[in-house]
């Protein structure tokens, strides 16, 4: 089935950088764009920017732009999204998902990694 | 502050029906026909119910339905159970520059 598996829980300090992994499995990686979407605690979603898994073209939010970067290694079907300047509002749960054939719908979505910003 | 405008909550009695609206502008809900509906419960992801308006992924129960009138979506919930207590986010595909932009959930309780 369609998966996609996400790292573990982060605890950052104000001004670092957070790599977040995005692995998928049960379909031909290249052939799907991976989006990132945050959620902060008891907040609604927020789309944070979209890649290409074939031609590592990306787009991201202008709220993001010069602080996000959405990567992949198309060799272990995984996805990346590293955050720089980290301050306490970008406490959230990061959600990796598939963009469908249909522009904008995302299914399945991954499981969620909680990234902590605290001094 | 979403862009899409969603109630803070709804609610209905099990076996009722309860329709969860969904406003945008003309560059969103009312340009496109990509409005997803998604279902997210405490401490889950969130989980594809509706798209292209109105159309359902496989699995879904046939008892979520999906339409739209103008810059307004709406999400309908027939013969609730409990198990579709959970709160409710609605998306639009918005063009090539913003993509895709978020209502701010609603939260469905049965009573």
């Amino acid at each position: 089935q369609v998966q996609l598996v996400q790292s573990g829980a982060e605890v950052k300090k104000p001004g670092a950088s957070v790599k977040v992994s995005c692995k998928a499995s049960g379909y031909t990686f290249t052939s799907y764009d991976i989006n990132w979407v945050r959620q902060a605690t008891g907040q609604g979603l927020e789309w944070m920017g979209w890649m290409n898994p074939n031609s590592g073209n990306t787009g991201y939010a202008q709220k993001f732009q010069g602080r996000v970067t959405m990567t992949r290694n198309t060799s272990i079907s995984t996805a990346y999204m590293e955050l720089s300047s980290l301050r306490s509002e970008d406490t959230a749960v990061y959600y990796c998902a598939r963009e469908t054939a249909v522009a904008g719908t995302f299914d399945p979505w991954g499981q969620g990694t909680l990234v902590t910003v605290s001094s | 502050q979403s862009a899409l405008t969603q109630p803070p909550s709804a609610s209905g009695s099990p076996g009722q029906s309860v329709t969860i609206s969904c406003t945008g502008t003309s560059s969103d809900v009312g340009g496109y026909n990509y409005v997803s509906w998604y279902q997210q419960h405490p401490g889950k992801a969130p989980k594809l119910m509706i798209y292209e308006v109105s159309k359902r992924p496989s699995g879904v129960p046939d008892r979520f339905s999906g339409s739209k009138s103008g810059n307004t979506a709406s999400l309908t919930v027939s013969g609730l159970q409990a198990e579709d207590e959970a709160d409710y986010y609605c998306s639009s595909y918005a063009g090539s520059n913003t993509y895709v932009v978020f209502g701010g959930g609603t939260k469905l309780t049965v009573l």
